[in-house]
């Protein structure tokens, strides 16, 4: 069945350090894949998409690239700050549901 | 302004006891999803719906029920078979486009808890 593996965390980063999250997908077919943020006590939020190979998602400074070859969508950010401190998530569309990787913890300390 | 409304934003429950979480939605989706998290977890699939009158189990849906009588609503009900219902309760839906569903946006989530 389909599935998302993150890196675990938590992702440690001093403020305007480099983000890197990494993430793979199995799944068949084409899905779309996706990153979500989860603040504390709230629920998922759309961080950013890509629907076919090569596309690249980006928004609020965070970019992830479709990379069929290699399976994977890693979310990248080149300065972060204090505020993007949050639970991070990959997820792909399947015939049923989302599916979502277990989440990556981000503290940026300032 | 359009979304998803989780009532409430937390719940107490004794053994024993049912309770049921409120999901309602006005962006005229026809998916509607319940997905469980737990302390540093992913999101675990309880139950889905893709129209009305239909319903789905997903991948952990022992000891939990739901009723999709109207294309806005989507209650989950955890009974007292849930042996461990404490979690917090996260409802999502999404618009079906062609073969697979697209992005799905979020309640802001019930924190269920057992006392």
């Amino acid at each position: 069945g389909d599935s998302v593996t993150q890196m675990e965390g938590p992702v440690t980063l001093s403020e305007e350090a480099f983000l890197t999250i990494n993430c793979t997908y199995t799944a068949t077919g084409y899905p779309s894949l996706f990153w979500y943020v989860q603040y504390p006590g709230e629920g998922l939020q759309l961080l950013l998409k890509a629907t076919k190979a090569d596309d690249k998602g980006s928004n609020k400074g965070f970019e992830a690239t479709y990379r069929k070859e290699t399976t994977s969508f890693h979310l990248e950010k080149g300065s972060v700050q204090v505020s993007d401190s949050a639970v991070y998530f990959c997820a792909l569309t399947g015939r049923r549901a989302l599916t979502f990787g277990s989440g990556t913890r981000l503290q940026v300390q300032p | 302004d359009g979304g998803i409304t989780q009532s409430p934003k937390y719940l107490f429950r004794k053994e024993g006891q049912n309770v049921t979480l409120s999901c309602e939605q006005n962006l005229n989706h026809d998916a509607m999803y319940w997905y469980r998290q737990d302390p540093g977890q992913g999101l675990r699939l309880i139950y889905y719906s893709q129209i009305v009158n239909d319903f789905q189990k997903g991948d952990i849906a022992e000891g939990y029920s739901v009723s999709r009588e109207k294309k806005e609503s989507f209650p989950l009900t955890v009974t007292s078979a849930q042996k461990n219902p404490t979690a917090f309760y996260l409802c999502a839906s999404s618009s079906i486009g062609g073969r697979e569903n697209t992005e799905a946006f979020f309640g802001q989530g019930t924190r269920l808890t057992v006392v």
